[in-house]
């Protein structure tokens, strides 16, 4: 079972907006950033969005991310079918002896 | 732009050890900055950090507390690498293995290399 929570799945229509969840604890999202990941099938983890809302250079202003308290977003807007992908959260946790945890992944399926 | 290059054999036979390396170009492995991590994935499991290397004026290592017993991580900086140990497998640990590099968050990963645990 994965640290952080997330849907198995969502989907959407090309234009819609479509918001990915990621419930953690106070050990982690309570208290270190999130960051959140796109993976294609058979592809390295891309980075989308770091320390909650920041996009690196390069990723579009579709891609916006979000906290509060123990809980994380991801929001796509504009959704285009090459957006169709797994879609990870990760945070540093502080217990124990400190490591980093992820999210179990949401497939997003573009209709 | 920090390029990592994994390297190892992809099947592993039952309570021998699993060996993976990861050649860094475009950064280095004694750099102050950055620490050099192992993660595997699998459906199973989903994403597990399993531990991590990093240089600040002298070497540590990090692991896991699942993996503590069977894990070592260690730097080879002669050749700019660092590698993963892992001993006494089991089929539980066929995964995809990841190595990646975290400056305060994990920004660039290994290709992956599938390790099945198979007799």
């Amino acid at each position: 079972q994965s640290v952080l929570t997330q849907p198995p799945s969502a989907s959407g229509t090309p234009g819609q907006r479509v918001i990915i969840t990621c419930s953690g604890s106070s050990s982690n999202i309570g208290r270190n950033t999130v960051q959140w990941y796109q993976q294609l099938p058979g592809a390295t983890p891309k980075l989308l969005i770091h320390s909650d809302n920041q996009r690196p250079s390069g990723v579009p202003e579709r891609f916006s991310g979000s906290k509060s308290g123990t809980s994380a977003s991801l929001a796509i807007s504009g959704l285009q079918s090459e957006d169709e992908a797994d879609y990870f959260c990760a945070a540093w946790d502080d217990s124990l002896n400190g490591s980093w945890v992820f999210g179990g992944g949401t497939k997003l399926t573009v209709l | 732009q920090v390029q990592l290059q994994q390297s190892g054999p992809g099947l592993v036979k039952p309570s021998q050890t699993l060996s993976l390396t990861c050649a860094i170009s475009g950064d280095s492995v004694s750099s102050k900055d950055a620490a050099w991590n192992w993660i595997r994935q699998s459906p199973s499991r989903g994403l597990e950090w399993l531990g991590r290397t990093y240089y600040r004026s002298k070497w540590y290592n990090h692991y896991a507390v699942s993996m503590k017993s069977r894990i070592t991580v260690s730097p080879d900086t002669s050749k700019n690498q660092f590698s993963l140990q892992l001993d006494s497998v089991t089929p539980d640990d066929t995964a995809i293995y990841f190595c990646a590099r975290t400056r305060g968050i994990i920004d660039s990963w290994g290709q992956g290399t599938l390790v099945t645990v198979s007799s």
